[in-house]
Parts: C-alpha cells; structure tokens; sequence
C-alpha cells in the first residue's frame, strides 16, 4: 500500500479564498483523523470519523471548517473562508481498530493563507 | 478529555550519550495506549514506541525505551546511544482502548550533537 496521501502537499492562498484538503486512507482502515499542527499549538485534533461516520468534530475551529468522508477511500477538510491565522500543516491520519492500533500519517499539507 | 504534557520543549544531548524525555497524562480512562511519535524535519510521523497501559512491564524498542508509571501518570522515553539521525521532534500520545481519539503533546525537540 502507498501509505496514507495528502494533497495538495503545499497550498497557498488569500484570505477569503475557500481551501479544499484531500485525504486517502490505507485501504481497510476504518478510522481517519485530521489533525493541525502549529508552533504554538502542536497537534491538535480536528475531527475523526469511523467506517465514514464522523464521531467527534469537538476540534474543528469554527463553522469555516468542515470536513467530510463520502466513502471509504477519501475524505476532504475544507476551509471557506480562509484566514491567515489558519496557516499550519494539516495532517491526515488513518489506522485500523481501537486505540491499540498506531496511526499512519500522510506526510501533511503545508497551508498558508496571505 | 484526556490531556497529555511534555515539559520539556528542547532537548540536546552528544552522539553516544543517552536522554530521557518526559510526559504525563491526565486521565479518567482505565484502559490505554501510550505512544512516542518522532518527527524529523521531511515531516513524516514516525511511529518510535508504543505501552500498552495494562502491561506492567516497560516497552523497548531497540536503543528506546519507557518507564511507563501509571500511578504517577507518567511515560518518559529514553534514547541510549544517540545517533545524529534520532534529530527531530518527539511526540507523547495517548488514545483510550474504547475509541481511537488520540491525542498529542506539545513536543520535544531533540537534537544531538556530533
């Protein structure tokens, strides 16, 4: 398997403008996470879901994140609008089962809003 | 909701030497996993040592290994025999069995001296 896939792996944009991230999980892992990571903040969890089904969006900022799982094999974390103190890297990560298993990172979007 | 704190935000130690890295956790849950992350500058979260909570016995992987001590609630990672590639980030997580909500500490950064 190629692991989990980010894309884009940098984004810049200009505050205001909607930011669409992308996700593919390793196939026949039932959990996918977002994470943000920041200097000031370090990782902080998102949102998460299991077999699609979000099951705790407490970490989303605001209501200009959203994040969504239409299938098994891809999820998207959207920003609309974009600000500058959005800049982070955003971190996708997937594993199979309960909190025995480890997480599989993708190697993160690096986004900065202007 | 569980918390999880590194004191420690930079660490160096020589080439050879070994350094202990600290993290406690707050919790309510009985049944856990602990983890060390390592992050080196391309990004990617590595997967260095995991505990499992109900284990009284410490973990080892190879030159790293943990002094989990539950009732203190701590998990410190200790690297013998620092290489200069062990440079990077180190992150403590936590996740509870029942789900996978896992969660970060701020981070450590190590880095070793030649």
């Amino acid at each position: 398997d190629a692991g989990v896939i980010q894309s884009p792996r940098h984004e810049v944009t200009e505050m205001g403008q909607e930011v669409t991230l992308r996700c593919k999980p390793i196939s026949g892992h039932d959990y996918l996470f977002w994470y943000r990571q920041t200097m000031m903040r370090g990782l902080e969890l998102l949102i998460y879901f299991n077999n699609n089904v979000p099951i705790d969006d407490s970490g989303m900022p605001e209501d200009r994140f959203s994040a969504k799982m239409p299938n098994a094999s891809f999820s998207t974390l959207k920003i609309q609008p974009s600000e500058p103190r959005d800049s982070a890297v955003y971190f996708c990560a997937s594993s199979f089962g309960t909190g025995r298993e480890k997480l599989f990172f993708g190697s993160g979007t690096q986004l900065s809003v202007l | 909701a569980q918390t999880v704190t590194q004191s420690q935000p930079e660490m160096s130690v020589q080439e050879a030497e070994t350094v202990t890295l600290s993290c406690t956790y707050d919790t309510s849950e009985n049944n856990y996993y602990l983890f060390w992350y390592k992050q080196p500058p391309s990004r990617q979260m590595i997967l260095v040592i995991r505990q499992e909570a109900y284990k009284q016995q410490n973990a080892t992987e190879n030159r790293f290994s943990v002094n989990f001590q539950k009732a203190a609630k701590s998990f410190s990672l200790k690297i013998s025999d620092s290489q200069l590639g062990d440079t990077a980030m180190y992150f403590c997580a936590f996740a509870p069995i029942r789900n996978n909500d896992m969660r970060f500490g701020a981070g450590t950064r190590l880095t070793v001296k030649p």
